[in-house]
């Protein structure tokens, strides 16, 4: 079976900071990846997705996530993070082409932003 | 708003009750996903249902039960609760019948045992 690891559970950054999640994934064959985020009180919502193409794959609101097959990773990046972005931050994978239809997802990374 | 709709939002109860959350997936979706979020254990996966059928099963209890009715809403039916079943159950939907695509989450249920 997958399994997704999100190395930080906790990351404190002051604004203006750059950002850097990481996001491993155990599985050999093609995968579809997602990061996900959950504001305070909210549901999640996706922030973006890679099924295929190139692997740096731009989001909402100036995330950006690069998939490096090699190393099984997608890591989610910002140039300069704002505190709004205080939430929680949670990697998935879904395996294509199966018959196993959930996705996967890593125990989250919680983000603070210091204004 | 996703357009997932999860009621109640918030539940209180006792320790070997029996609760039902409910589910209404967006327009056109026909995929539901039940996901338990707890502190210690994050976001797992349960069950997943498509157009009425169980799809897949991932880490659900033998005292947790759920179906997805004609109208392609879901209830996740939790019985002889305990006090490790308190946690935020989200709800999940997407048109596929594989879980290849996006979902869409509900605000989910907090379920509270006391």
């Amino acid at each position: 079976a997958q399994s997704v690891s999100q190395h930080n559970h906790h990351v404190i950054l002051s604004e203006a900071a750059s950002l850097e999640l990481g996001c491993n994934y155990s599985y050999g064959g093609t995968v579809n990846l997602f990061w996900y985020v959950q504001y305070p009180g909210q549901h999640l919502q996706l922030l973006l997705k890679y099924f295929s193409g190139d692997p740096l794959v731009k989001g909402i609101k100036g995330f950006e996530a690069e998939f490096i097959k090699s190393k099984f990773s997608f890591n989610l990046r910002k140039p300069s993070v704002q505190w709004s972005d205080t939430a929680e931050y949670f990697c998935a994978v879904t395996i294509n082409n199966t018959n196993a239809g959930k996705s996967t997802f890593g125990d989250g990374t919680t983000l603070t932003v210091k204004p | 708003d996703s357009g997932v709709t999860q009621t109640p939002k918030h539940l209180i109860t006792a320790t070997g009750q029996r609760v039902t959350l409910r589910c209404s997936p967006r327009s056109g979706d026909l995929s539901v996903y039940w996901y338990q979020q707890s502190l210690d254990q994050g976001l797992q996966f349960l069950i997943q249902y498509y157009n009425g059928e169980e799809r897949a099963k991932g880490n659900i209890l033998e005292r947790f039960s759920a179906q997805q009715f004609p109208d392609l809403h879901s209830e996740l039916n939790l019985s002889s609760l305990e006090l490790g079943d308190s946690a935020l159950y989200f709800c999940a939907s997407t048109k596929l019948r594989q879980g290849t695509g996006e979902l869409f989450f509900g605000e989910g249920s907090r379920l509270t045992v006391l």
